[in-house]
């Protein structure tokens, strides 16, 4: 089931911030973040395992509230740089497939002008 | 990018025609995936494998089958192309819960 995704898209100038949001309805084990530009593939940002853990990569953290199935990307100062596609991706154990199965959000669309 | 290639890069084809797509990694890792990208849809995952001649379905698997006959190398077949099937595919490689590091992917286009 994907999880979805709000805002759908957001325009910032440099220097503001932002908050990407991520919900599911479905226990989860972990949360990916991903960003991808145009024309290029989805690059990795970071993951937070369940237990509510915060992690941070330069301007850009994450948190994950394991009670509520959420996970928020903030972008602090955004930099030109940051424009781009945001996905999160929801990982959770999969009984059928005797897996765990990783289901990407429809994204957030993220411009940072100038 | 190192350790992942798909190919073609760009494909043009009819409606009915068979389409294979190949991924090759380098990386060793145990699993791989293929997902679909449209405008509105995000990944959407078709098929994955996490292991030689061991793969599942994802969410949007008709249509397609796959193979994997050797670690490095994870194919993804159309047998009778549709336009439904118009897409950007991407290739991701992954071991245990690291991170996806997906290919450039191929874009497809069925005329």
């Amino acid at each position: 089931q994907q999880p979805v995704q709000s805002p759908q898209a957001v325009i910032l100038r440099e220097g503001e911030d932002a908050v990407i949001n991520c919900s599911s309805s479905k226990a989860l084990y972990s949360v990916h973040w991903y960003r991808q530009k145009h024309g290029e593939a989805p690059v990795f940002l970071m993951i937070l395992l369940k237990g509510g853990e915060q992690k941070g990569h330069d301007k850009i953290s994450a948190s994950f509230n394991e009670k509520k199935q959420q996970s928020s990307l903030y972008l602090t100062a955004s930099q030109l740089s940051y424009s781009g596609t945001y996905f999160c991706g929801t990982e959770r154990w999969d009984s059928g497939a005797g897996s765990y199965q990783l289901t990407f959000g429809k994204g957030t669309k993220l411009s940072v002008i100038p | 990018d190192a350790g992942i290639t798909q190919s073609p890069r760009h494909k043009v084809t009819e409606t009915g025609t068979p389409v294979t797509l190949r991924c090759h990694q380098t990386e060793n890792h145990r699993y791989m995936y293929w997902y679909r990208q449209d405008p509105g849809h995000g990944l959407r995952l078709i098929h994955y494998s996490y292991g030689v001649k061991d793969t599942d379905k994802g969410e949007v698997s008709d249509g397609y089958s796959v193979s994997r006959s050797k670690t490095e190398d994870f194919l993804l077949t159309l047998e009778s192309a549709t336009s439904s099937q118009t897409s950007v595919y991407f290739c991701a490689i992954r071991t245990g819960n690291s991170p996806l590091h997906f290919g450039n992917g191929t874009r497809l286009t069925v005329t």
